[in-house]
Parts: C-alpha cells; structure tokens; sequence
C-alpha cells in the first residue's frame, strides 16, 4: 500500500464547475498537508498547506483535512482553463516540510 | 528574486558512470532538499540539508549522496548510474518558516538520462 493515494485521473471538468481532488495517506503520525500543482513540463508550486482539521479556504481553492479518516481533499471552485495541470498530495510527519512523501498525483482537465 | 538553479538541465549517461548535479537554493534559504521524479513513482523524497549537515534521508541506495556548503548551495551525486537512475532531479529550497507553512520553491530540475 503506497504511503499517500491518489486517483491518477485524469479527472475532466467543464469549465466553472468545482473540481474535487482527493487523497489518502497511511501515517496517522502525519501533521502537515500540502497541495502542489504542476503544470507539464514544469516544476511544482505550492497552492495550500493545512496542518489542522476542517476547512482552509484561499481564493478559489479550499483544502479539507480530516486526520480520523487519513483524508485531505482539494476544492476547486469556478474552474479555469488554466487550472489544468497535475496536481500533488504531499504528507509530512512534522510540521515543517523537510521530508514530503508525494502522491503520484491527480491530471485535472478543465474543459471550456 | 532569483529562484532555484539546477545545472545542468538536461545530461545523458551510460550505466557505470556517476554524475554531479547542483542547486543553487534562494538567496537566504537554508533548507535544501532533493527529490526523484520518476513517470512511475512519482516524487520521492532523495535527502535534505540544513547548514551543511544532512536532517533526512529518503529510501534510496548508498549510491545517491549529497553535500552542502556554506553558502547553501547543493550537490547530489549518483555513482555506478544504472538504467532505472533515469529520471527529473528536482532541487528545492525553503526557508523553514513553520508559520508561513514552509513552502518549498521548486528548481527546473535537471534531466538525467541513463543509457
């Protein structure tokens, strides 16, 4: 069972719809949780990071974590074109970032 | 701002040789990390230093080390290369600042082909 899961896609949504990306991990010791998206052929940026359980909200996205479950979700609302990229899971059992386990991540297409 | 430098970008080898890859973090970082991209594994965490000194290692062979120096900048070596070594090498720096949540600023990545 891998560390961190998530459906490979890849996940096509229509254009101002919500796209809703999810991911398991096994570590319940895990404390930190982030978001990364990347575009093909580039490296990932960081969208969100939450460390407690509920809801975080920036702008159009919204993470959700609940650690009793081992699930972090990624909420995408009004979606672009331009928010088609590869999206990565990433656990750390601390609260900083020095050693990430990644997902395999998610392919999300926003189709106009 | 300069961001993260990896050189070089792109190298092709042949099983048995080593390589030297190397980052230049943001100015005023301290945190290096090294991570594998691979189409089949994904990300995998390689190793991280923090003023000089290794903090984390990832499950890879003896044949993967790195180093640091004082000023922040990074080396990761591979020796004996084998086929599977095949794969982006991506470099990424972090101030550690747990209160901003410690983003990590990823490099281009240095592509690495094993022939």
């Amino acid at each position: 069972q891998k560390e961190v899961e998530q459906n490979s896609g890849p996940l096509s949504v229509p254009e101002g719809a919500i796209a809703s990306l999810n991911c398991t991990y096994s570590d319940r010791g895990s404390q930190s949780f982030f978001w990364y998206r990347q575009y093909s052929g580039k490296s990932p940026e960081l969208i969100m990071f939450i460390y407690s359980n509920g809801d975080k909200e920036d702008g159009r996205f919204t993470a959700q974590l609940n650690k009793a479950s081992q699930y972090v979700s990624l909420l995408i609302r009004d979606s672009q074109p331009s928010d088609s990229a590869t999206y990565l899971c990433a656990v750390s059992s601390n609260f900083g970032n020095e050693k990430l386990t990644f997902g395999t991540g998610t392919r999300l297409t926003i189709i106009p | 701002k300069a961001g993260v430098t990896q050189t070089p970008r792109y190298l092709i080898k042949t099983r048995g040789q080593q390589v030297t890859l190397s980052c230049s973090p943001i100015s005023g970082h301290r945190s290096v990390s090294w991570y594998q991209q691979t189409p089949g594994q994904g990300l995998q965490f390689l190793f991280e230093y923090f003023s000089e000194t290794q903090r984390n290692k990832g499950n890879f062979p003896g044949r993967f080390s790195g180093r640091q120096f004082s000023n922040s900048r990074s080396e990761m070596n591979v020796s004996t290369l084998e086929l599977g070594d095949s794969a982006l090498y991506l470099c990424a720096s972090s101030l550690q600042d747990r209160v901003k949540g410690g983003e990590l600023f990823f490099g281009e990545g240095s592509r690495l082909t094993v022939l």
